[in-house]
C-alpha cells in the first residue's frame, strides 16, 4: 500500500502563506495525490488533488515533485478559519487517512 | 444542492446492542463510503458501496455491515457493539468513485457505547 508521511503539527501566523508537506516516496503511476483536511468537530472536507501538474483552486494549490515522490500543499494567506488537520492521501483501491498535520495558526 | 445528512447524529448504547446508522447522500453521487474516526486509530475506511454493490472493504470484522439502497442511501449496522466501538461514524458520497473523485463527508453520528 502506498503511504504517506507528514509532519504532526505546523504553525503559521494568520496571513502568512503556509507550506504542507507530504512525502509519498512509494507513490505508483496511477495513484492520485488527495488532499483534505478536517476542521474541529467536523467531518473532512476536500481541499485539492493531483497527479503530475502543479494544480490550483480556490481554496489552495497543490505542488508536486517532479518525480511525485512528494508534494505540497500552499494556503497563500492563512486565516484562523483555516486551522484544522491536513491530511495527504493516495487513493488505492480507499482513502486511507495517516495521522495527518495539525496546523495552528496564529493571530 | 444538500450536502450528506447522517442520522441520527448522537446515539448511546449498551454493550451487546446492535445499532444502525443511516446516511443520506448528495443528490445524484451513487457511491457512499463509511468510515470510523476514533483518538486512538483515526480516520479508517469501512467500506464502499456503489449502485447497490459493496464494491471495497477494509478491515472490520464482520460484525460491521452494510447496505446500499436503489436510491443511494445507505445504512451501516453494527451487532454485539464493543466499548471500542464507540467513535464517530461518518460517512461519504461521490458520483461515481471513479478516480479522481471528490468525497463529500456528512457530519457523523457519535456513538458511544456503555
Amino acid at each position: 500500500d502506498a503511504k504517506t508521511t507528514q509532519p504532526n503539527s505546523m504553525e503559521s501566523n494568520e496571513e502568512e502563506p503556509v507550506h504542507l508537506p507530504c512525502n509519498h516516496s512509494t507513490i505508483s503511476g496511477t495513484d492520485y495525490i488527495h488532499w483534505y483536511r478536517q476542521l474541529p468537530s467536523q467531518g473532512p472536507e476536500y481541499v485539492i488533488h493531483g497527479l503530475t501538474s502543479n494544480v490550483n483552486n480556490r481554496m489552495a494549490s497543490l505542488a508536486i515533485a517532479e518525480d511525485r515522490k512528494s508534494s505540497t500543499l500552499i494556503l497563500h494567506r492563512a486565516t484562523l478559519r483555516d486551522a484544522a488537520v491536513y491530511y495527504c492521501i493516495l487513493r488505492d483501491y480507499d482513502m486511507r487517512f495517516g495521522a495527518g498535520t495539525r496546523l495552528t495558526v496564529k493571530p | 444542492k444538500a450536502g450528506v445528512t447522517q442520522t441520527p447524529r448522537y446515539l448511546i448504547k449498551t454493550r451487546g446492542q446492535q445499532v444502525t446508522l443511516s446516511c443520506s447522500p448528495i443528490s445524484g453521487h451513487r457511491s457512499v463510503s463509511w468510515y470510523q474516526q476514533t483518538p486512538g486509530q483515526g480516520l479508517q475506511f469501512l467500506f464502499e458501496y456503489f449502485s447497490e454493490t459493496q464494491r471495497n472493504k477494509g478491515n472490520f470484522p464482520g460484525r460491521f455491515s452494510g447496505r446500499q439502497f436503489s436510491n443511494s442511501r445507505s445504512e451501516m449496522n453494527v451487532s454485539t457493539l464493543e466499548l471500542g466501538d464507540s467513535a464517530l461514524y461518518l460517512c461519504a458520497s461521490s458520483l461515481s468513485g471513479t478516480e479522481p473523485y471528490e468525497q463529500y463527508f456528512g457530519p457523523g453520528t457519535r456513538l458511544t457505547v456503555t
